[in-house]
């Protein structure tokens, strides 16, 4: 993998559902994993920094998994509410904090 | 809110002029960041500053130019203006160094139209 690659492009699921998406990065000379979040008509927000190979970190109903020797991450989020709607962007950083980013995945959540 | 802030939000330019575009990062923050995102796609590293030098660059043309001054805001000029430089600009600020996270803190980008 050359890029930062992510999928699904975009996902609709209904209220109470539970998904998740992936992010594929190149695994050699691997850094550091970032997850943002991306609310229309707003900044990107930073969910998760990921550096270690197994790591799993949580911010309330989101989740997000990394394995860099294979060169993934899943971002899941449990019991989707209508306020999780967003472009959820995951980019591979260097040391410098030069992030190449995915396409993203536009996550919309109906009621 | 990041702290970040952008400006113009929305500026329309016709082919061939000049356009600058302006960033105050966040405070303590000593380095700035600015991506292009294209229509339908994720955001594009054009280059990093830090301490007032690149720091960094993209594989973008020498067009593209960037400034950071001591108060580590910063302006990003694209000359000659073509039509596929229409996009949002995203700045981004962050703290080389130290124990820092390496997460980027944005603002909400300007939107360039060329015309």
């Amino acid at each position: 993998i050359l890029n930062v690659e992510q999928s699904p492009q975009s996902l609709h699921v209904q209220e109470g559902d539970s998904t998740n998406f992936t992010c594929s990065f190149p695994s050699s000379n691997f850094y550091a994993l970032h997850w943002y979040r991306w609310e229309t008509a707003k900044s990107p927000e930073a969910l998760f920094v990921m550096t270690l190979n197994g790591d799993e970190k949580k911010k309330g109903r989101i989740s997000a998994t990394l394995n860099t020797k294979e060169g993934y991450s899943y971002l899941y989020i449990k019991g989707s509410q209508p306020e999780d709607s967003a472009t959820y962007l995951c980019a591979s950083g260097g040391a410098g904090n030069m992030l190449t980013f995915g396409g993203g995945t536009r996550l919309m959540v109906k009621p | 809110e990041t702290g970040v802030t952008q400006s113009p939000t929305h500026l329309i330019k016709t082919r061939g002029q000049q356009v600058t575009l302006r960033c105050s990062s966040q405070s303590g923050h000593n380095t700035v960041s600015w991506y292009q995102q294209a229509l339908g796609q994720g955001p594009q590293f054009i280059f990093q500053y830090y301490r007032e030098e690149e720091n960094g660059r993209g594989n973008f043309p020498p067009r593209f130019s960037g400034l950071q001054f001591p108060n580590y805001s910063s302006e990003l000029n694209v000359n000659a203006l073509e039509l596929d430089d229409s996009a949002l600009y995203l700045c981004a600020s962050s703290l080389l160094g130290g124990s820092n996270t390496g997460e980027l803190f944005f603002g909400e980008g300007s939107r360039l139209t060329v015309l």
